[in-house]
Formats: structure tokens, C-alpha cells, sequence
């Protein structure tokens, strides 16, 4: 069992809120990534790291923020909600060179 | 929200056969490429990997296979099982650290 995890789980909110989903590791792995998977789709990356202090931009980042203060800990926040954002999102981590990421059990988010 | 991107290829197998999962990538400078089974509720699962200078790499009832020349990935599973029915997803992983996923098939085992 891979020791990541994602809160909450599931999340309805409404347009215009600022939204946090936490991601939380506890294999003290360097990086960490942010995907969004609609159902039944390929999964989009929105940002990465490296390691503390070192954030990246995906594919989909125009609209999210993350922060990496500490090694276990990669936050994305969505400072304005929208319905376009309705998705899940899937946090994962990795070590070094190795190419095995583990993946946290995702937030599905609904904004209404 | 409405969903931008591809709708999943699919595959249906009967159990016993083999079952081969295509994929193509498209970054030449990527170092590694990656098999990743996702079943229904979770985040993906690891399943193997091949580094870019290899061609051929075998693991427990997978095969995967490296064609640099079309840019092309391929994962052979053998004697396919209920229990192998997922979405298969590729990833690329480049030099720097990026890490990409292709277009996902969904598996469907037929007992």
C-alpha cells in the first residue's frame, strides 16, 4: 500500500470559492505531481516538484497554485471555483530516478 | 463541467488469451516509458517500466515493448485474467523529471 494521501475525497462547492486539496506523503519522497483525470480520460499534469521549494508548471496550471514548504506536503489551491474545473484530481510521488510514482486515491471535485 | 480530450480506446479479451495495449508517445527525448494500470475508484498502479535505450523488457505475465523508430509502446499481458480488467495508461517520463501520460485503453476481461 502506497503511503499517499489525498483530502477530501469528494468536495462539492460552489463558483467563486477558493478551494484547497491537500496531498500528504509519509515515504519522504523529493517529488511530488498534481494530475487532473475527467472520468473515463487521460490524466493532465498541472504541476510538479522537485523538492522543497521547487514548484513547476504542467499542462493545465493557468488557473491553480501549489506550494512545497515541506518535503511530505504539496497543496493545490483553485482561488476561484468554476463548473469548468469539475474533475478529479490525482496527487503522486516519486524518488530520485526511479520511475515507479505512487498515487493518492484522488479528490473528485464538483463545482456547482 | 464538459471533459476536453480523447474518450478511451477499448479492448476486450477472453480470459486466457493475450492481450496487447498499444500506445504512442511523442517526446524522442524522453529516458524512460512506463505502464500504468488503473482500475476502476483508485490512482494508477506501477506496473513496468523500460528505459529508452532498451527495446524489450519482461516482468511477472507483462511484456513491454520499445519501437524508438515510430515512437511506439506496446504492453503484452499474458494469460489475461479478471483481475487484469483496468485502464493501461503510458507515461513518459523526460530528463527533466516531467511526467506525461498518453491516452489510457480499458480492458475488459471476458470470463
Amino acid at each position: 500500500e502506497a503511503d499517499i494521501y489525498q483530502t477530501p475525497r469528494y468536495l462539492v462547492i460552489g463558483t467563486g470559492k477558493k478551494i484547497t486539496l491537500e496531498c500528504s506523503q509519509t515515504m519522504g519522497h523529493d517529488k511530488m505531481y498534481w494530475y487532473q483525470q475527467d472520468p473515463g480520460m487521460e490524466l493532465h499534469l498541472i504541476h510538479y516538484s522537485y523538492g522543497v521549494n521547487s514548484t513547476e508548471k504542467g499542462d493545465l496550471s493557468s488557473e491553480s497554485t501549489v506550494s512545497r514548504i515541506r518535503t511530505e506536503h504539496f497543496p493545490l489551491t483553485l482561488e476561484s471555483a468554476r463548473p469548468s474545473h469539475t474533475s478529479q484530481y490525482l496527487c503522486a510521488s516519486r524518488q530520485g530516478v526511479t520511475t515507479e510514482a505512487f498515487f493518492g486515491q484522488g479528490t473528485r471535485l464538483t463545482v456547482v | 463541467g464538459e471533459s476536453v480530450g480523447l474518450h478511451l480506446p477499448t479492448l476486450s479479451v477472453q480470459e486466457g488469451d493475450n492481450s496487447i495495449i498499444n500506445c504512442a508517445y511523442s517526446n524522442s527525448a524522453s529516458d524512460y516509458f512506463i505502464w500504468y494500470k488503473q482500475e476502476s475508484g483508485k490512482g494508477p498502479q506501477f506496473i513496468i517500466d523500460i528505459r529508452s535505450n532498451m527495446d524489450k523488457r519482461q516482468g511477472q505475465r507483462v511484456t513491454v515493448l520499445l519501437n524508438k523508430t515510430v515512437k511506439h509502446l506496446s504492453l503484452q499481458i499474458a494469460a489475461t485474467q479478471p483481475g487484469d480488467s483496468a485502464v493501461y495508461f503510458c507515461a513518459e517520463k523526460s530528463p527533466g523529471n516531467q511526467f506525461y501520460f498518453g491516452t489510457g485503453t480499458s480492458l475488459t476481461v471476458i470470463p
